[in-house]
């Protein structure tokens, strides 16, 4: 059973548009972060988020962290090219504890 | 962002031969780091958490005399691929959790390919 539920697994849109990226679970995470990974490239850290109900902000993206600290969404807005990658959500259910990754999100802008 | 660098960046070789893979955190210190190993279009899957002064533990399915690691500084970790075959080939990716904020940073990865 996979701990962190990532979805969509691929998403493919129009650069200008928006879409939004889901990390479901069933377990409380002490914290959890947002990754973005390019091909034959380490991941590259987004965000992390702690509070429950939290939301940040970077630029076009949007991350929200679930009342209940047990899901998390990420939010592109008019996205673009350059936006494209995987995205990876990770949790961790104590504090420096190992985190649990999703499966990614597959993300593809086209111009 | 802190900073995890990683050597070497691709690496051939033949069967049955070794490769170590170094693992270093270049400002802060990391008392745990981690190894991952990804196939293509999929996410990371965890191998092994590497503690400094420790022994590593081994993720489930993940033979620990095959893949030894060691972690002798706060700031190196390096995994050795013993013996390797074909079937280790991948992408093997570490990162360095940062105490201060919790986080890990993850290294560029290093591509293995076994002939």
């Amino acid at each position: 059973t996979q701990l962190l539920e990532q979805s969509p697994q691929f998403l493919s849109i129009q650069e200008g548009e928006n879409l939004t990226v889901y990390c479901n679970s069933s377990s409380v995470f002490s914290s959890l972060q947002w990754y973005r990974q390019e091909p034959g490239e380490g991941p590259v850290l987004l965000v992390t988020v702690v509070t429950g109900g939290e939301v940040k902000k970077l630029k076009r993206l949007t991350f929200q962290f679930g009342d209940a600290r047990k899901d998390s969404s990420l939010h592109i807005t008019a996205a673009q090219p350059g936006d494209t990658g995987l995205y990876l959500c990770a949790g961790a259910r104590t504090n420096a504890g190992k985190s649990t990754f999703g499966d990614g999100t597959t993300l593809t802008v086209k111009p | 962002g802190a900073v995890v660098s990683q050597h070497p960046s691709w690496v051939i070789c033949k069967s049955g031969t070794s490769v170590k893979i170094e693992c270093r955190s270049l400002d802060f210190q990391a008392t745990t780091m981690f190894w991952y190993r990804q196939f293509p279009k999929q996410s990371l899957m965890l191998m092994a958490t590497s503690n400094e002064g420790s022994k590593a533990t081994y993720e489930q399915g993940v033979e620990k005399d095959k893949f030894l690691i060691n972690h002798a500084s706060l700031t190196l970790s390096t995994l050795t691929v013993t013996s390797a075959h074909p079937e280790d080939s991948s992408f093997y990716i570490c990162s360095a959790r940062d105490p201060p904020v919790d986080t890990q940073y993850f290294g560029p990865g290093t591509r293995l390919t076994v002939l």
